[in-house]
């Protein structure tokens, strides 16, 4: 699986939009880009994921650069529920049995 | 619809104790994981198990053994515990023909 780097912390006005870079230029063709978070002591959520089209959904939305080797995950209008360490993957589209590997992630502080 | 869920909620244990972490799904999952998180740490994989009967190691299996009993249930195994594993667990299991990981609310282990 294709390494992913993030920046460690980001703090983000509430209400505004919250950018969340990641890069992966390892990653190869048959590798998604995954976002989860995790709030505070609970378990991880699921976000969104791409392969190289942007994405959107009720949550959040992803740019897939052209050469799909960075990534960002936008919240629109971030709340203070929106503070959790986020977490990008790069992992293949089959899941026989494959692991996910979470790295450090990014810190995200909302604040008001 | 429960999703994932784990027992016990919070556990304390005394080194060379031995206790078994529960995790059941009733989403009809095939792949079900256990990871373990450290304070201000990612979630590193223990075992998981791509379907019914297999299990494989994952990054950090010593000290464990698991049991994937039916499609349901995926148990976590301490044999003689050691305060090296104070940790909080996490089991997931995985929608079938996707990488999106459902997560349990976690197990707190104190070990003593």
């Amino acid at each position: 699986d294709a390494k992913t780097t993030q920046p460690t912390s980001m703090d983000c006005a509430e209400g505004r939009a919250a950018n969340l870079p990641c890069n992966h230029s390892t990653i190869s063709g048959n590798e998604y880009v995954y976002w989860y978070r995790q709030i505070h002591s609970q378990g991880p959520q699921y976000i969104i994921h791409g392969l190289k089209n942007n994405e959107t959904n009720e949550m959040a939305s992803l740019i897939i650069t052209e050469d799909r080797k960075s990534s960002t995950l936008i919240l629109p209008h971030a709340t203070l529920r929106d503070t959790a360490v986020y977490y990008c993957i790069a992992f293949p589209s089959n899941n026989a049995g494959n692991m996910l590997t979470f790295g450090g992630g990014t810190r995200l502080m909302v604040k008001p | 619809n429960a999703g994932v869920t784990q027992t016990p909620k919070f556990q304390v244990l005394k080194t060379g104790q031995s206790m078994t972490l529960q995790c059941a799904q009733d989403m009809n999952h095939n792949s079900m994981y256990w990871y373990r998180q450290d304070p201000g740490m990612g979630l590193r994989l223990i075992y998981y198990s791509a379907s019914e009967g297999t299990t494989d190691k994952g990054e950090v299996p010593n000290g464990y053994n698991v049991s994937r009993l039916n499609k349901r249930e995926f148990s976590l195994r301490l044999e003689s515990a050691a305060p090296s594993q104070t940790s909080v667990y996490f089991c997931a299991s995985i929608r079938t023909g996707s990488n999106e990981q459902f997560f349990g609310p976690g197990t707190r282990l104190t070990v003593l």
